[in-house]
């Protein structure tokens, strides 16, 4: 089956440091992958998604950025945390016709 | 106005209630999916519909492809159960959700 795994799970930044989440998939090979953000009180909203290696789109113009260096694994990254930036950030893998949605446990960013 | 609607927003009931939640969507779609997010923020994917009905345990989902409806039911509510409920569309070629804005189920003792 599919697995997920993102880190940290919580996470406080001071404004303007740098942020790395990472995310690994296991039990599935050329995953379309994704990575969510939920700011309080809102709805999720797609940040990015990659389709492929190297392959990222993104949804909405921001602070952050990501990379997908290898088949399995999705990176969210900033240069320098916004205090905006602050939310609950959900990587998933999904996407193929038939299949289902597996998300990743979620990291709960606090930017102060 | 959102591709995805939900109703109702917030939902209190009591213990062992008959919970219906309603799932609208605008845009034609290969599936709808139901999911789960506990106080923590943890997401489960609880059903991936694309016809009729489908029932896990409690919980019973059906879709209505040509009204481009959905509802979750859960029977005999519990406690455990309250959780923000949301329903989500796969759209595009990279078939990115995108979400309703969620229900919160609160079920009390």
């Amino acid at each position: 089956s599919q697995t997920i795994h993102q880190w940290p799970a919580t996470l406080v930044q001071p404004v303007g440091s740098p942020l790395s989440l990472e995310c690994t998939v296991e039990g599935t090979s050329n995953p379309n992958l994704y990575w969510y953000r939920q700011a309080a009180g809102r709805g999720l909203q797609l940040l990015f998604y990659s389709v492929g290696i190297g392959q990222i789109s993104s949804e909405v113009p921001q602070n952050l950025s990501a990379s997908r260096p290898q088949d399995r694994q999705f990176i969210l990254s900033s240069k320098k945390l916004l205090l905006s930036d602050s939310g609950f950030y959900l990587c998933a893998w999904g996407g193929q016709l038939g299949d289902g949605y597996t998300f990743g446990s979620g990291t709960r960013l606090t930017v102060v | 106005k959102n591709e995805v609607e939900q109703s109702p927003q917030n939902l209190t009931a009591q213990e062992g209630e008959f919970i219906t939640i309603n799932c609208s969507y605008s845009v034609g779609i290969s599936a709808l999916h139901w999911l789960q997010q506990h106080p923590g923020g943890g997401i489960v994917s609880l059903f991936m519909l694309s016809s009729g009905k489908k029932k896990h345990g409690r919980l019973i989902a059906t879709i209505n492809i040509q009204e481009k409806h959905s509802s979750l039911h859960i029977t005999a509510s519990h406690p455990r159960d309250s959780a923000v409920y949301i329903c989500a569309v796969p759209l595009g070629g990279a078939q990115k959700l995108v979400f309703g804005q969620g229900t919160r189920l609160t079920i009390n003792p």
